[in-house]
This record gives C-alpha cells, structure tokens and sequence, in this order.
C-alpha cells in the first residue's frame, strides 16, 4: 500500500519564525490534504492539495505530485500553530495518514 | 465548528461490552468516514459510507460495525471491547468520496 512518511517528527520553534513541513508518499495519490490537530485534539482541515500551490493567510502548501512529495510552509509562526500536523493522502478509496510532524511554538 | 458532530463526546465502559457511536455530516454532505486514532497505531482509516452504501474498507475489526442510514447520519458499533480500543474516534464527512473532509469533534473511549 502507500506508504506516508512525514518530516521533521519534531519542530519547536519561537515565536515569529517561519518553518517548512514535507510530506512525501510512495505512489500516484488522488488527492492530499493537510490537517491540523490542535493540543485539545480537534482535527482541522488545512488544504485540499492534490496538486499545485495554494495559500491562506500565514499558511501555504506545494504539492508536486509527480514528484510525489507535498511541503506544508508556516510564516511568522504564532503560539496557536502548535499541534500536530498531518498530511494525509487518498489512492484508490484508501485514505492514510502520516504518523505526523509535532510543532511546539514558544513565546 | 466544522459542522459534523458527534455523540458522546467521552464514553467509558468494561472489556465485553458493546457501545454505539453516532456521527451527523455537514449538510449536504453524502460521504461519511470513520477513524481510530490511539497513541500506538496513529490515525487509522476504518470504513467509509456513501449515501448508505459501503464505499471502502480499511483496518477495521470484525468486532466493529458501521451503518449510514437514509438520513445520512452514520453509526459505528464496537462490540466485545477490548483494553486497546480505547483511542479517539473520528467521524469525517465530505461531499463526495475523494473530496475535502470534515472531521467532528471525536468520541473519545476508554475500555477498563
């Protein structure tokens, strides 16, 4: 099956700094997305990404699908970005999830 | 507020038991998604419904059960607990399958 490997596990970061999470998977996905879950462990939808590049405020995410890896970009990271973020990635009607990368932003 | 909710939000119970799950989609939303997330198996996908009908399979025991009914709310039965189904439970919806999902709040069990 596909395989979803997620780097780094762990990242702690201060205040302000800007960080690049990847994501990188085995095969030919039909769609990838970006979670967020945050310390009281809601999981909350970050990009629907099966390809190309998207933005929403501090938040950006590339998906080079034919080079199967996707990149998870945080700018002038705040405390409220702490949390494990997930990619996860849909091949045929299969849905896995990365085993995570934990971010912990300090003040 | 992704608009999926789920009931319970916590549920303890005994090893043997059998408990109930319930998840209402987004409006709208025809796919539902079922996972278990516990500390030493991460987020595991276990079965997904579409519009009342089985769409996919992934790890889910033979112990546990699921149904999506004609209003589209979905229930996920586990039976015959065991001390490692403890984990958080969550439901995800979407529009269609393969599309953008919405997870709920979780059901968060522990079996003693």
């Amino acid at each position: 099956g596909i395989q979803v490997e997620q780097s780094p596990p762990d990242l702690i970061l201060q205040e302000g700094a800007n960080s690049t999470l990847r994501c990188n998977f085995s095969d030919s996905v039909n769609n990838l997305q970006w979670f967020h879950q945050n310390p009281w462990g809601q999981l909350i939808n970050l990009f629907y990404i099966p390809s190309g590049t998207k933005q929403n405020g501090r938040l950006s995410a590339t998906t080079v699908a034919t080079e199967r890896y996707s990149l998870l970009y945080i700018s002038s990271s705040q405390t409220t970005d702490s949390g494990v973020y997930f990619c996860a990635v849909t091949g045929t009607y299969k849905y896995i999830f990365g085993t995570g990368t934990r971010l912990k932003v300090l003040a | 507020d992704s608009g999926v909710t789920q009931t319970p939000k916590h549920l303890i119970t005994a090893t043997g038991q059998r408990v109930t799950l319930r998840c209402s989609p987004r409006s709208g939303d025809l796919s539902v998604y079922w996972y278990q997330q516990s500390l030493d198996q991460g987020l595991q996908f276990l079965i997904q419904y579409y519009n009342g009908e089985e769409r996919a399979k992934g790890n889910i025991l033979e112990r546990f059960s699921a149904q999506q009914f004609p209003d589209l709310h979905s229930e996920l039965n586990l039976s015959s607990l065991e001390l490692g189904d403890s984990a958080l439970y969550f439901c995800a919806s979407s529009v269609a399958s393969q599309e953008t999902q919405y997870f709920g709040p979780g059901t968060r069990l522990l079996v003693l």
